[in-house]
This record gives C-alpha cells, structure tokens and sequence, in this order.
C-alpha cells in the first residue's frame, strides 16, 4: 500500500531549465494538490486537480504548469526554473472527505542554482 | 480575502496540556482543518470542524466557534513526540470548496 509518492526527493537544478516534480497516488482519490513551502509562509497551493483533466489555480501559479491525464498521477512542471522556486514542494490527494482532509506525500526539496 | 493567525511558537512541559489558538476572517465559511508537521516530514491530517463544538480524537481535541470566528487545538498528556509545527487550515467561499488556506503555523516545543 503505498499511498501517496512523490519523485524525486531532492532535486538540483539550474536557473532555466525545465523541471517536473512527479506524485503518484494509489489511492483513486479525485482530488489531488500542489503545494510550496517556504519558511514564514506555511504552505501554499499552487495548483489543484478536482478530477483528471480537470485544474485550477491556487495561490501561486505563475512559472507552474499541471496535467492529469490519469486519476493517480499528477506532475508539476516548472516551465523555466527561477531561484525563487527553491522550496519544499508537498503533493496531496483527498477523496469524498474533501479537502478539508489531505493526505501529503514525503516532499520534493528543490534547490535551484 | 481570507487570513488566518495563530501563534508562532509554544512551549510547554510533557504531561500537560497545550492549547494552540487559531483566528480567521473569511467569506462562506466551510470549515477548519487541523494538520501536524514533525520536523523534515509531510504534514498530517488530525481533525476537521464544520460546525461548532468540540470534536476529540484520542489525546487531541479541536474545538471551532464560527460566531467568533475562533477554532482551538487542544493537546492533552503531552508527550515528546507531539513537537512539531501544527498548522490551521479553512475553506472558505473566495478560495473555493475544495481548496485549503492554511495559516503559518504553530511551533509546539515539549520539554522533559
């Protein structure tokens, strides 16, 4: 039962490049999220997924881009990688609960040089 | 617009018991969430309150009063294991159902 998986762990990359951050989630759940997490500001949703091929917006969108082609998986792609995108990137789902009750997958620790 | 505030650290002895504040301002409230994050980990769902009242699971008790717009954690029997960040969370009608705010946290420091 794996639940919720996140890849890679720590990742470095340089400013330009392209990056996709991978979650997977065995979980059928419909919704699934993105989050950042910086220090002083807690987490914040970058983008959500309430079914496949279905996204929104959250708080911070810009330099990000989603899919959801299929139920489990939900990658995150920063388009042009900025060092102000160095952050713990969490991936969430939930299920008929909502969102109010998010399970998180491990975390991403980008760095971007 | 939505805020949420809570206090940025609290300490406290194990054993004993340890309220963590959280106050809000949102339009169409849907509810608070609670969430624990140890250090260098994921966060954790704990509780969730939609309407008010006291909700307990085991050790931890979350209360919500939407008139005051005024939720609580309480943790009680305290142990080492229980420090980490614990962070409040809301939806509400500007940010969407199914989207979360989640305030900047409460660090809970447990000493022996």
């Amino acid at each position: 039962d794996a639940g919720i998986t996140q890849s890679p762990r720590y990742k470095i990359t340089e400013t330009g490049r392209q990056v996709t951050l991978m979650c997977h989630q065995t979980w059928s759940h419909s919704y699934m999220f993105w989050y950042r997490q910086d220090l002083g500001h807690g987490l914040r949703l970058i983008y959500y997924s309430a079914a496949a091929d279905i996204t929104d917006k959250g708080e911070v969108p810009d330099g990000y881009v989603v899919s959801r082609s299929k139920t489990e998986n939900f990658p995150l792609t920063l388009e042009s990688a900025t060092r102000s995108q160095t952050s713990v990137y969490f991936c969430a789902s939930s299920g008929i609960q909502g969102a109010n009750e998010q399970y998180f997958g491990p975390g991403t620790r980008l760095t971007v040089t | 617009g939505q805020s949420l505030e809570q206090p940025s650290e609290v300490t406290a002895v194990e054993g004993a018991i340890v309220q963590i504040n959280c106050t809000y301002q949102t339009s169409g409230f849907y509810g608070l969430s609670w969430y624990q994050q140890h250090d260098g980990g994921a966060p954790t769902f704990l509780s969730y309150n939609a309407l008010d009242g006291l909700e307990e699971t085991g050790r931890f008790s979350s209360f919500l009063s939407r008139s005051d717009s005024y939720g609580y954690l309480l943790l009680q029997e305290l142990q080492m294991k229980d420090s980490a960040s614990y962070f409040c969370a809301v939806r509400d009608q500007d940010t969407g159902f199914q989207k979360l705010v989640f305030g900047t946290g409460t660090r809970l420091l447990v000493s022996p």
